[in-house]
Protein backbone atom coordinates (compact mmCIF):
# COMPACT_ATOMS: atom_id res chain seq x y z
CA UNK A 1 0.00 0.00 0.00
CA UNK A 2 1.37 3.35 -0.89
CA UNK A 3 2.67 5.51 2.38
CA UNK A 4 1.81 8.78 0.20
CA UNK A 5 -0.38 10.15 -2.68
CA UNK A 6 -0.28 12.89 -4.50
CA UNK A 7 -2.96 15.01 -6.52
CA UNK A 8 -3.29 15.93 -9.32
CA UNK A 9 -0.26 14.17 -11.51
CA UNK A 10 -0.03 17.24 -13.55
CA UNK A 11 -1.86 20.46 -13.18
CA UNK A 12 -1.37 23.54 -15.55
CA UNK A 13 -2.62 27.05 -14.41
CA UNK A 14 -2.67 30.45 -15.82
CA UNK A 15 -0.15 32.76 -14.57
CA UNK A 16 -1.86 34.44 -11.19
CA UNK A 17 -4.37 31.81 -11.25
CA UNK A 18 -4.50 30.39 -7.20
CA UNK A 19 -4.79 26.45 -6.86
CA UNK A 20 -3.39 23.92 -4.56
CA UNK A 21 -1.99 20.19 -4.69
CA UNK A 22 -2.71 17.60 -2.15
CA UNK A 23 -0.47 15.35 -0.96
CA UNK A 24 -2.32 12.30 1.58
CA UNK A 25 -0.53 9.77 4.21
CA UNK A 26 -1.69 6.97 5.07
CA UNK A 27 1.42 6.27 7.99
CA UNK A 28 0.37 6.47 11.33
CA UNK A 29 2.10 8.44 14.42
CA UNK A 30 3.23 10.93 11.25
CA UNK A 31 7.01 11.65 12.50
CA UNK A 32 7.03 14.65 9.79
CA UNK A 33 5.65 15.66 6.56
CA UNK A 34 8.19 17.55 4.10
CA UNK A 35 7.65 19.25 0.51
CA UNK A 36 10.50 19.62 -2.00
CA UNK A 37 10.66 21.24 -5.22
CA UNK A 38 12.36 19.40 -8.39
CA UNK A 39 13.39 21.21 -11.38
CA UNK A 40 14.23 19.07 -14.79
CA UNK A 41 16.92 17.34 -14.33
CA UNK A 42 18.50 18.32 -10.35
CA UNK A 43 17.73 16.78 -7.39
CA UNK A 44 14.68 17.36 -4.77
CA UNK A 45 15.20 21.44 -3.29
CA UNK A 46 13.67 21.53 0.22
CA UNK A 47 10.79 23.46 0.70
CA UNK A 48 8.20 23.11 4.27
CA UNK A 49 8.51 20.38 7.11
CA UNK A 50 5.53 20.11 9.05
CA UNK A 51 5.09 17.77 12.51
CA UNK A 52 1.81 18.44 13.25
CA UNK A 53 -1.61 18.71 12.33
CA UNK A 54 -3.28 22.73 12.02
CA UNK A 55 0.41 23.83 11.19
CA UNK A 56 1.26 26.10 8.28
CA UNK A 57 4.43 27.07 6.68
CA UNK A 58 4.97 29.96 4.38
CA UNK A 59 7.35 30.82 1.96
CA UNK A 60 6.71 33.80 -0.90
CA UNK A 61 3.50 32.50 -2.86
CA UNK A 62 3.84 28.72 -1.14
CA UNK A 63 1.46 27.47 1.83
CA UNK A 64 2.09 24.58 3.40
CA UNK A 65 -0.83 23.33 5.82
CA UNK A 66 -1.14 19.97 7.23
CA UNK A 67 -4.40 17.78 8.92
CA UNK A 68 -4.23 14.48 10.23
CA UNK A 69 -4.65 12.56 6.99
CA UNK A 70 -3.27 14.66 4.27
CA UNK A 71 -1.07 18.45 3.31
CA UNK A 72 -1.85 20.65 1.12
CA UNK A 73 0.49 23.27 -0.96
CA UNK A 74 -1.39 25.94 -1.74
CA UNK A 75 -0.16 28.49 -4.46
CA UNK A 76 -1.12 31.83 -4.86
CA UNK A 77 -0.92 34.08 -7.68
CA UNK A 78 1.86 31.77 -9.52
CA UNK A 79 4.97 32.47 -11.48
CA UNK A 80 6.05 30.85 -14.78
CA UNK A 81 9.36 30.40 -12.48
CA UNK A 82 7.20 28.38 -10.40
CA UNK A 83 6.57 26.05 -12.96
CA UNK A 84 8.02 22.27 -11.75
CA UNK A 85 7.39 19.31 -9.73
CA UNK A 86 6.18 19.31 -6.39
CA UNK A 87 6.76 16.03 -4.08
CA UNK A 88 5.58 15.60 -0.75
CA UNK A 89 7.42 12.76 2.02
CA UNK A 90 6.75 11.52 5.07
CA UNK A 91 9.19 10.05 7.84
CA UNK A 92 9.17 6.85 8.92
CA UNK A 93 7.14 6.91 12.51
CA UNK A 94 9.14 3.94 13.63
CA UNK A 95 11.69 4.19 16.03
CA UNK A 96 14.87 4.86 14.14
CA UNK A 97 12.49 7.32 11.20
CA UNK A 98 15.25 7.05 9.24
CA UNK A 99 13.25 5.82 6.32
CA UNK A 100 11.45 8.55 4.16
CA UNK A 101 8.91 7.71 1.86
CA UNK A 102 7.96 9.83 -1.38
CA UNK A 103 4.93 10.24 -3.40
CA UNK A 104 5.18 10.32 -7.28
CA UNK A 105 4.81 14.59 -7.32
CA UNK A 106 2.60 16.90 -9.11
CA UNK A 107 3.95 18.49 -12.13
CA UNK A 108 3.27 22.34 -11.87
CA UNK A 109 3.21 24.39 -15.64
CA UNK A 110 2.34 27.81 -14.67
CA UNK A 111 1.19 29.63 -18.32
CA UNK A 112 2.36 33.45 -18.69
CA UNK B 1 28.95 25.69 -0.17
CA UNK B 2 27.31 22.91 1.21
CA UNK B 3 27.75 20.42 -1.81
CA UNK B 4 26.49 16.81 -2.06
CA UNK B 5 28.56 15.81 -4.88
CA UNK B 6 28.47 12.46 -7.24
CA UNK B 7 29.75 11.19 -9.99
CA UNK B 8 29.26 10.53 -12.76
CA UNK B 9 26.25 12.42 -13.62
CA UNK B 10 26.02 10.48 -16.83
CA UNK B 11 26.89 7.05 -17.47
CA UNK B 12 26.01 4.26 -20.21
CA UNK B 13 27.33 0.82 -19.13
CA UNK B 14 26.62 -3.08 -20.65
CA UNK B 15 24.48 -5.92 -18.41
CA UNK B 16 27.19 -7.01 -16.00
CA UNK B 17 29.63 -4.50 -15.88
CA UNK B 18 30.78 -3.43 -12.72
CA UNK B 19 29.92 0.03 -11.76
CA UNK B 20 30.77 2.58 -8.92
CA UNK B 21 28.57 5.88 -8.07
CA UNK B 22 30.59 8.34 -5.73
CA UNK B 23 28.52 10.68 -3.51
CA UNK B 24 30.38 13.14 -1.23
CA UNK B 25 29.40 15.81 1.06
CA UNK B 26 30.76 18.74 2.83
CA UNK B 27 28.52 18.99 5.27
CA UNK B 28 29.72 17.13 7.90
CA UNK B 29 26.10 15.02 8.35
CA UNK B 30 25.77 11.76 10.22
CA UNK B 31 23.20 10.40 7.69
CA UNK B 32 23.00 9.76 4.17
CA UNK B 33 21.18 7.67 1.54
CA UNK B 34 20.69 6.83 -1.83
CA UNK B 35 17.47 6.92 -4.00
CA UNK B 36 16.50 5.90 -7.54
CA UNK B 37 13.37 7.78 -9.45
CA UNK B 38 11.73 6.30 -12.12
CA UNK B 39 8.49 7.70 -13.97
CA UNK B 40 5.53 6.76 -12.01
CA UNK B 41 7.01 5.16 -8.80
CA UNK B 42 8.78 8.39 -7.60
CA UNK B 43 11.69 8.48 -5.28
CA UNK B 44 12.95 4.75 -3.78
CA UNK B 45 14.93 4.62 -1.08
CA UNK B 46 17.83 2.00 -1.92
CA UNK B 47 19.86 1.93 0.97
CA UNK B 48 20.83 4.47 4.43
CA UNK B 49 24.03 5.30 6.66
CA UNK B 50 23.21 6.06 9.68
CA UNK B 51 26.75 6.80 10.42
CA UNK B 52 30.23 5.89 9.22
CA UNK B 53 30.19 1.65 9.42
CA UNK B 54 26.38 1.53 10.09
CA UNK B 55 24.32 0.77 6.67
CA UNK B 56 20.77 -0.54 6.23
CA UNK B 57 18.37 -1.35 3.46
CA UNK B 58 15.81 0.70 2.49
CA UNK B 59 12.61 -0.29 0.31
CA UNK B 60 14.70 -1.32 -3.14
CA UNK B 61 18.34 -2.57 -1.99
CA UNK B 62 18.35 -5.54 -4.27
CA UNK B 63 21.19 -5.43 -6.56
CA UNK B 64 23.61 -2.89 -4.91
CA UNK B 65 25.73 -2.77 -2.39
CA UNK B 66 26.61 0.56 -0.68
CA UNK B 67 29.98 1.13 1.97
CA UNK B 68 30.31 3.79 4.61
CA UNK B 69 33.83 3.94 6.04
CA UNK B 70 34.06 7.75 6.72
CA UNK B 71 31.85 10.28 7.52
CA UNK B 72 32.09 11.95 3.80
CA UNK B 73 31.76 9.59 1.23
CA UNK B 74 29.18 6.96 0.47
CA UNK B 75 29.59 5.12 -2.81
CA UNK B 76 26.81 3.19 -4.13
CA UNK B 77 27.94 0.00 -6.09
CA UNK B 78 26.21 -2.16 -8.71
CA UNK B 79 28.42 -5.38 -8.71
CA UNK B 80 26.21 -6.68 -11.78
CA UNK B 81 24.21 -4.32 -13.69
CA UNK B 82 21.17 -5.02 -15.29
CA UNK B 83 18.90 -3.25 -17.69
CA UNK B 84 16.31 -2.60 -15.05
CA UNK B 85 19.07 -0.93 -12.73
CA UNK B 86 18.39 1.48 -15.58
CA UNK B 87 17.38 4.66 -13.39
CA UNK B 88 17.93 8.63 -12.05
CA UNK B 89 19.95 7.83 -8.86
CA UNK B 90 20.20 10.73 -5.94
CA UNK B 91 22.24 10.33 -3.30
CA UNK B 92 21.13 12.60 -0.11
CA UNK B 93 22.07 13.93 3.34
CA UNK B 94 20.03 14.53 6.31
CA UNK B 95 20.17 17.62 8.24
CA UNK B 96 19.12 15.81 11.14
CA UNK B 97 17.87 19.36 13.31
CA UNK B 98 15.25 20.39 10.56
CA UNK B 99 14.79 16.91 8.86
CA UNK B 100 15.69 18.18 5.51
CA UNK B 101 17.21 15.98 2.93
CA UNK B 102 19.74 17.51 0.74
CA UNK B 103 20.20 16.31 -2.03
CA UNK B 104 22.77 15.73 -5.11
CA UNK B 105 22.49 16.55 -8.71
CA UNK B 106 21.55 13.18 -9.51
CA UNK B 107 23.08 10.44 -11.68
CA UNK B 108 21.52 8.71 -14.92
CA UNK B 109 22.34 5.64 -15.44
CA UNK B 110 21.45 3.61 -18.95
CA UNK B 111 22.29 0.00 -18.39
CA UNK B 112 22.06 -1.88 -21.69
Amino acid sequence: EDQVTQSPEALRLQEGESSSLNCSYTVSGLRGLFWYRQDPGKGPEFLFTLYSAGEEKEKERLKATLTKKESFLHITAPKPEDSATYLCAVQDPSNTGNQFYFGTGTSLTVIP
Amino acid sequence: EAQVTQNPRYLITVTGKKLTVTCSQNMNHEYMSWYRQDPGLGLRQIYYSMNVEVTDKGDVPEGYKVSRKEKRNFPLILESPSPNQTSLYFCANLNGETGELFFGEGSRLTVL
